[in-house]
């Protein structure tokens, strides 16, 4: 079965760091891009980040650069988020997204929640 | 404020037609870059409905069904069902980064 789990979510304080995982099953991870989207409460979806299958081209949305890095393992099947100084309004559910050559996601996990309070 | 512009909102009665919009401009759907939909129901994951602007996945009904000219696209729902109630999304590229619109609520009257 094709499967996307996310983990690594928790309550943080602002300026703090998180990193999010995404570990893969069922498909040949290395062979596709991934994205993460992150969903704030009450709100619509937002692309954060992604990441080509060889990990040689990443492309971040304007408000995280600099803050967020994106990552991969393909040998561990995995996708990771390395998330510092963080804000209140990146408080949000982050979910990861196998992404096919057109751009669409296909598969998704069913996301981590993150919280950024003090 | 999204770079894809859809209606916050929209209903229609059982076995209805709806149909949601998604504008954008000639640096994203305009350029040439294909439109993928999305659905989310309340509390999972957004699941999607249709890409390249008119495909759908395996084992999406064919009541859902998607369409683009010039700079808008739109996605269309035929027969509409209790089960259609969720929220849509439309995504595209904008400058090589992943733009979404901001979500469709449907009701089911």
């Amino acid at each position: 079965e094709v499967q996307l789990v996310e983990s690594g979510g928790g309550l943080v304080q602002p300026g703090g760091s998180l990193r999010l995982s995404c570990a893969a099953s069922g498909f040949t991870f290395s062979s596709y891009w991934m994205s993460w989207v992150r969903q704030a409460p009450g709100k619509g979806l937002e692309w954060v980040a992604n990441i080509k299958q060889d990990g040689s081209e990443k492309y971040y949305v304007d408000s995280v650069k600099g803050r967020f890095t994106i990552s991969r393992d393909n040998a561990k099947n995995s996708l990771y988020l390395q998330m510092n100084s963080l804000r209140a309004e990146d408080t949000a559910v982050y979910y990861c997204a196998r992404t096919k050559k057109r751009g669409e996601m296909d598969v998704w996990g069913k996301g981590t929640t993150v919280t950024v309070s003090s | 404020q999204s770079v894809l512009t859809q209606p916050p909102s929209v209903s229609g009665a059982p076995g209805q037609r709806v149909t949601i919009s998604c504008t954008g401009s000639s640096s994203n759907i305009g350029a040439g870059y294909d439109v993928h939909w999305y659905q989310q129901l309340p509390g999972t994951a957004p699941k999607l409905l249709i890409y390249g602007n008119s495909n759908r996945p395996s084992g999406v009904p064919d009541r859902f069904s998607g369409s683009k000219s010039g700079t808008s696209a739109s996605l269309a729902i035929t027969g509409l069902q209790a089960e259609d109630e969720a929220d849509y999304y439309c995504q595209s590229y904008d400058s090589r980064r992943t733009v979404f619109g901001g979500g469709t609520k449907l009701t089911v009257l």
